[in-house]
């Protein structure tokens, strides 16, 4: 079936530095992609998406892309704040509707100043 | 701003006895869904409406109820808590199956004592 790897940290930063959470897919067709930010005590926020190959989602100064030859959906920020803490997850939704969304296990991240 | 709305933020029970967590949108988006979230662990799908079809997930306990009285409400009614139960329920709503992307509410943290 359906699913998505993602990695699952906890992972520490400082305040600018660069992010990467790398996340993987497998599913038949054309699935869309998420990302979806939850900050504490708070349900989840959809950060960007992308619908198809090539596709990039940004948002916030979050990028990722969606790589049909890898099967990827990387989320990438160049210089991450301390309002970034929060826990990340990767999601893809069945080619056809989003009756389904799978879900990675999350990431959660730590920005200190 | 459309939104959806979930009620209480915060409930306590008491082990074995009933309660009902809502759910509202001002979306009118035909689709609502429920997810269970356990400490650190991504959403799982516990059933949802299309309309008013419900569509129960195949591992979802017998102890799970909803009901979607109209467009804009839907409820979870956990009939007999244990201590497995506590979790954050989230609330999610999407347009139709063919839009691919789920707007989620903030959800509510139950703790069963």
């Amino acid at each position: 079936g359906d699913s998505v790897t993602q990695m699952e940290g906890p992972v520490t930063l400082s305040e600018e530095a660069f992010l990467t959470i790398n996340c993987t897919y497998t599913a038949t067709g054309y699935p869309s992609l998420f990302w979806y930010v939850q900050y504490p005590g708070e349900g989840l926020q959809l950060l960007l998406k992308a619908t198809k190959a090539d596709d990039k989602g940004s948002n916030k100064g979050f990028e990722a892309t969606y790589r049909k030859e890898t099967t990827s959906f990387h989320l990438e920020k160049g210089s991450v704040q301390v309002s970034d803490s929060a826990v990340y997850f990767c999601a893809l939704a069945p080619q056809g509707g989003s009756e389904k969304l799978v879900f990675g296990k999350g990431m959660k991240l730590t920005v200190n100043p | 701003d459309a939104m959806v709305i979930q009620n209480p933020r915060y409930q306590v029970t008491q082990f074995g006895k009933p309660v009902t967590l809502s759910c509202s949108q001002t979306l009118n988006h035909n689709v609502m869904y429920w997810y269970q979230q356990k400490s650190s662990q991504a959403p799982k799908l516990l059933f949802h409406y299309y309309d008013k079809d419900f569509n129960n997930e195949a591992d979802t306990p017998d102890n799970f109820q909803s009901r979607r009285p109209n467009t804009s409400f839907c409820f979870l009614d956990i009939r007999s808590p244990g201590l497995g139960d506590a979790a954050m329920y989230l609330c999610a709503t999407s347009r139709d199956f063919r839009d691919d992307e789920q707007f989620f509410g903030p959800g509510t943290r139950l703790t069963v004592l």
